[in-house]
């Protein structure tokens, strides 16, 4: 089946650790995206990626890094510097084909302590 | 500045009922506006309109925009309780970035 995937579903980390949040996707998109969404608020954009070794800070990059190594993969690692990291990280794809259509991953829900 | 405006916040209706949610937008370059459902998860994907008064329509659920007047609505007739979630808008600026922008989403509750 094609998809995107988002590991894990839940995650818990402490005040100063860096972690890193997982999105695959095999649909054959060039596009990946990483969202935030939090209570009350519309998505807000971190990152994004055109292409393969190439990506650009969205509205909200301050404390957080991406990388796109593979077209499949699209890590977000949220780093110690980012003062509010709790939240729910959607990932998301598109193809060149239709690409205003973006397609969400079922997203991960980061709770620091 | 760009944006998206979603209306209302919030419903809650009975199973039956129709319901009109409504996006306004102020965009530079628009090129196409979206609809997703969000069900406690990922938003799925509805619909996607780029031209004005084409009806988009899907069983129940249908849409048309209005690029004169910058606005959208999403109708949900016969409703059901499997049709409370966020209905989220967004709208492509065909910018240099090409960014989806996104309202806040409107809360459907359908009660039985």
């Amino acid at each position: 089946d094609g998809g995107i995937t988002q590991s894990p579903k839940y995650l818990f980390r402490k005040e100063g650790q860096n972690v890193t949040l997982s999105c695959e996707q095999n649909l054959n998109h060039d596009a990946m995206y990483w969202y935030r969404q939090d209570p009350g608020q519309g998505l807000r954009l971190i990152y994004y990626s055109q292409i393969v070794n190439d990506f650009q800070k969205g509205d909200i990059a301050e404390g957080y890094s991406v990388s796109r190594e593979k077209k499949e993969s699209f890590p977000l690692t949220v780093t110690s510097a980012q003062k509010n990291p709790t939240a729910f990280y959607l990932c998301a794809s598109s193809s060149p084909l239709v690409p205003d259509t973006q397609y969400f991953g079922p997203g991960t829900r980061l709770t620091v302590l | 500045e760009d944006k998206v405006v979603q209306s209302p916040l919030s419903l809650v209706v009975h199973e039956g009922d129709t319901v009109t949610l409504n996006c306004s937008y102020e965009v530079t370059n628009f090129r196409s506006l979206l609809w997703y459902k969000q069900e406690k998860k990922a938003p799925t994907f509805l619909f996607m309109l780029t031209s004005s008064g084409i009806e988009k329509k899907s069983g129940r659920l249908s849409s048309i925009l209005d690029k004169k007047e910058l606005f959208s609505i999403l109708n949900i007739t016969a409703t059901q309780t499997g049709d409370s979630a966020i209905y989220l808008c967004a709208v492509l600026n065909a910018g240099n970035n090409r960014k989806l922008i996104w309202g806040l989403g409107t809360s459907l509750a359908v009660n039985p």
